[in-house]
Parts: C-alpha cells; structure tokens; sequence
C-alpha cells in the first residue's frame, strides 16, 4: 500500500487533455512539501518531468504541468502523445519516522 | 553539472550482500542528503533510506532496518548502499539520488541491477 495513491491506469485520445491524480495526508502533501512527477517508460530510469509542484526541468515540454492543493497534486498532460504513453509516479516527503520520501504506486498511461 | 554515476550490475546468491556506490560530480558532495530508491521488475518505486553525507547520520525506511547500511567516503564524493542477507525479493534497480531542497530539483544516477539469484 503506497503512502501517495494514484489511480492504476488512465487512458486518453490523442490530443486529449488527461489528468493523473496524486492523494496525501496532511505528514506530506498536506503539510506543504514539493511534489515532483516521474515519467518511466519501459526498460527505463524515472525521468523528472514535475518539481516544486509545478516546474518543469529543462527539455520537458510544456504540455505537462503540475499543481497542488490542500493534501493532493495533479499532473496534466495537454495534447496527450502517444508518445507519452508511460508510467507515471508522484513524489514528496513525509515528516513522521525521521522524515521519509515518499511515493505513489504508479498510473499507467495508455492511448485509447 | 550535477551527475551521479553508479557501480554496476550485480549477480548474488541468497544470503549475501551487495554494496552499491554512487559517485557525485558537480556539486557540493556534502551539501546535499543522498537517498536510496530501488524498483523490483514490474513494480513502483520504494524508499530505502537517506544518509546525510556531512555528518554521517542515516534514516532507514523500517523494512530494511538492521539489513541496510549507508556510507559514504567524502573525500572521493562516494556514497555507498549496502544491503545483507539478500533474497529473491531483492531482486531490483537500486538508485541513488541526490536529494533537494524546497523549489530545487533532485538528481537520479543512472541505476544498478542487483539480481539475486541460486
């Protein structure tokens, strides 16, 4: 069971605009920590795509996007690739236990 | 600018351990906590622990407590990750990255392959 819950799967048509959900409590998202997105395709390491929220590092375009409000964060995808089909992670920290990162189990990202 | 560059690959046997070191470029090696991450085939990603590289102080996720050790060698910029008493379950990519601050950006090494297997 992931501290951060993320749907399994979400699917979208390409050049659709598709959203992935990120759900804390109030020891990490809640509690005002960055939340930083991953994008992994297969065979893969996890590439930053979101950090600080809502930055996005050099290279990544500017059809992915990121937010955050109260104990949760989206990722937004506009003009969805097929190209962007992946797995997709959420990332923070979390202050109990000595502090602690923490993650989503992962949305799967497909093209209808 | 920031790189992290990680040992390779690692066949073991059940029962030994691994030692995995992540060595940094390009920034202030004792300016930043590293953590550990590993992902097991077809699996998310899971927090192992931190280790602070200026005082040596270390945080372990209690799954693998009394079964991690963390290090790191300051004046070549190392951090290592040492896992024991290894099982199939340890089976995974293992990541070294370098924390970050507020609004900052972490860094990922490229990963080590640890297969563990009779």
């Amino acid at each position: 069971q992931s501290v951060l819950t993320q749907p399994p799967s979400v699917s979208g048509a390409p050049g659709q605009r598709v959203t992935i959900s990120c759900t804390g409590s109030s020891s990490n998202i809640g509690a005002g920590y960055d939340v930083n997105w991953y994008q992994q395709l297969p065979g893969t390491a996890p590439k930053l795509l979101i950090y600080g929220n809502s930055n996005r590092p050099s290279g990544v375009p500017d059809r992915f996007s990121g937010s955050k409000s109260g104990t949760s964060a989206s990722l937004a995808i506009t003009g969805f690739q097929a190209e962007d089909e992946a797995d997709y992670y959420c990332h923070s920290y979390d202050n109990r236990l000595g502090g602690s990162w923490v993650f989503g189990g992962g949305t799967k990202l497909t093209v209808l | 600018q920031v790189h992290l560059v990680q040992s390779g690959a690692e066949v073991k046997k059940p029962g030994a351990s691994v030692k995995v070191s992540c060595k940094a470029s390009g920034y202030t090696f004792i300016a930043y906590y590293m953590h550990w991450v590993r992902q097991a085939p077809g699996q998310g990603l899971e927090w192992m622990g931190w280790i602070n590289p200026n005082s040596g102080g270390t945080n372990f996720a209690q799954k693998f407590q009394g079964r991690v050790t963390m290090t790191r060698d300051t004046s070549i910029s190392t951090a290592y990750m040492e896992l024991s008493r290894l099982t199939s379950d340890d089976t995974a990519v293992y990541y070294c990255v370098r924390s970050y601050t507020t609004g900052e950006r972490n860094y990922w090494g490229q990963g080590t392959l640890v297969t563990v297997s009779s």
